[in-house]
């Protein structure tokens, strides 16, 4: 299963509201989380079961969709809100991740 | 506290061997599924492979089957990753992730820090 996120790059401001898709090459129900990657970090968890916000993930991240379709959106940018962010399908048991979407400061 | 360690990276030559360990502690790590993820220089993430909490099965991503085993010693709170006739192409920082639960179809939780892995001559 192929993943296929857009943008690839982003440049927004703070306070901004932006989306990031992943789309997926068959169904994959809501087997999707998306993760936050800044350099030289581990991924850390945001959103599983494609909309499931995880513990400690401030509230202004949010994801939606299922089947093909996959959104993550970021109310109201914040400083440290400026990373990579990846999705992740868990539907098979071969997962995959899409190529990432660099968020940047404009 | 929950936490994952790695260890086992280093320079190695393609065709050569290596095995990666992950330590594990703060949680029940029999209860739960465990991966691999690497990552190659200034590249996305890769999935490489999947152990389910009891070890009773294992899946690979098409780049390392055949190449790679996966395991997991219960008892010592560690899995394991061990990299045979490695190429140029797996040069990565190599993740051990834990999953939701010990199952598939669950998103990969806690992460270790990492461990380099450079493959060259």
């Amino acid at each position: 299963i192929q993943l296929t996120q857009s943008p690839s790059f982003l440049s927004a401001s703070i306070g901004d509201r932006v989306t990031i898709t992943c789309r997926a090459s068959q169904d994959i129900r809501s087997d999707l989380a998306w993760y936050q990657q800044k350099p030289g970090k581990a991924p850390k968890l945001l959103i599983y079961a494609a909309s499931t916000l995880q513990s400690d993930v401030p509230s202004r991240f949010s994801g939606s969709g299922s089947g093909t379709e996959f959104t993550l959106t970021i109310s109201s940018l914040q400083p440290e809100d400026f990373a990579t962010y990846s999705c992740l399908q868990v539907f098979s048991s071969l997962c995959t991740f899409g190529q990432g979407t660099k968020l940047e400061i404009k | 506290q929950v936490q994952l360690v790695e260890s086992g990276g280093g320079v190695v030559q393609p065709g050569r061997s290596l095995r990666l360990s992950c330590a594990a502690s703060g949680f029940i790590f029999s209860n739960f599924a465990m991966h691999w993820v690497r990552q190659a220089p200034g590249k996305g993430l890769e999935w490489v492979a999947v152990i389910l909490f009891d070890g009773s099965n294992k899946y690979y991503a098409e780049s390392v089957k055949d190449r790679f085993t996966i395991s997991r010693d219960n008892s010592q709170n560690t899995l394991y990753l061990e990299m045979n006739n490695l190429r140029a192409e797996d040069t990565a920082v190599y993740y051990c992730a834990r999953s939701l639960s010990g199952w598939l179809h669950d998103a990969f939780e806690i992460w270790g820090q990492g461990t380099m892995v450079t493959v060259s001559s």
